[in-house]
């Protein structure tokens, strides 16, 4: 299995562009995060979603921010428009979920570093 | 709402030094705790699945233990290496998925 993938690696736009992020999640995982981590505030939660459907958005810091999950395979990640203090990298991760057992592993792609100018 | 903490943030140890890292949830009511590496630039590489009914969980030189009652887990390192050195990271999944302590920061000296 090629792992949770990733594109762009880098993104480099200016303030007030629209951002698209992408993620290929694991084959046969039903949960997909994504996250944002930056020095200040670590690995923070912007969004979860569970067979395909956002369960938590509560993350997410403002209308700017959108994600979509239209199947099993593949997720994005919207910001638009696009802000200098978006500037962070971001982590898409994948996992199985057990019912009341939460999460049985997650792993994390290689991340997308976002730099707004 | 969750919090978690790693102390400290910052180790240097010289190599082959056993080492312990610590993390505190505050939440006691999780359903797994999960300890992660990250390289600079890079992303997480997991190391340890621990689930809310185990005790501890080994993996080569690493073994890591929680304690859901006090809202603890430690990360042990066995006679550690340069090739350690990383931010290790402690997440809990709980009333809301994983949340991350802001890691320790490792440096093994050679």
């Amino acid at each position: 299995d090629a792992g949770v993938i990733q594109s762009p690696r880098h993104e480099v736009t200016e303030m007030g562009q629209e951002v698209t992020l992408r993620c290929k999640p694991i084959s046969g995982h039903n949960s997909l995060f994504w996250y944002r981590q930056t020095m200040m505030r670590g690995l923070e939660l912007l969004i979860y979603f569970n067979n395909n459907v956002p369960i938590d958005d509560s993350g997410m810091p403002e209308d700017r921010f959108s994600a979509k999950m239209p199947n099993a395979s593949f997720s994005t990640l919207k910001i638009q428009p696009s802000e200098p203090r978006d500037s962070a990298v971001y982590f898409c991760a994948s996992g199985l979920t057990g019912g009341a057992s939460g999460v049985y592993g997650y792993t994390f792609g290689s991340g997308t570093r976002l730099t707004v100018v | 709402k969750q919090e978690v903490t790693q102390i400290p943030a910052a180790l240097s140890v010289p190599e082959g030094e056993n080492l312990v890292l610590n993390c505190s949830f505050t939440d006691s009511a999780i359903y797994n705790l999960q300890w992660f590496r990250q390289d600079p630039g890079k992303g997480l590489t997991s190391l340890l699945l621990i689930q809310s009914s185990q005790r501890e969980q080994t993996s080569g030189r690493l073994n890591a233990s929680l304690d859901k009652s006090s809202g603890r887990s430690t990360l042990y390192i066995a006679a550690s290496q340069p090739g350690d050195s990383a931010t290790y990271l402690c997440a809990v999944w709980g009333n809301t998925p994983l949340v991350f302590g802001k890691g320790t920061r490792l440096s093994v000296i050679a």
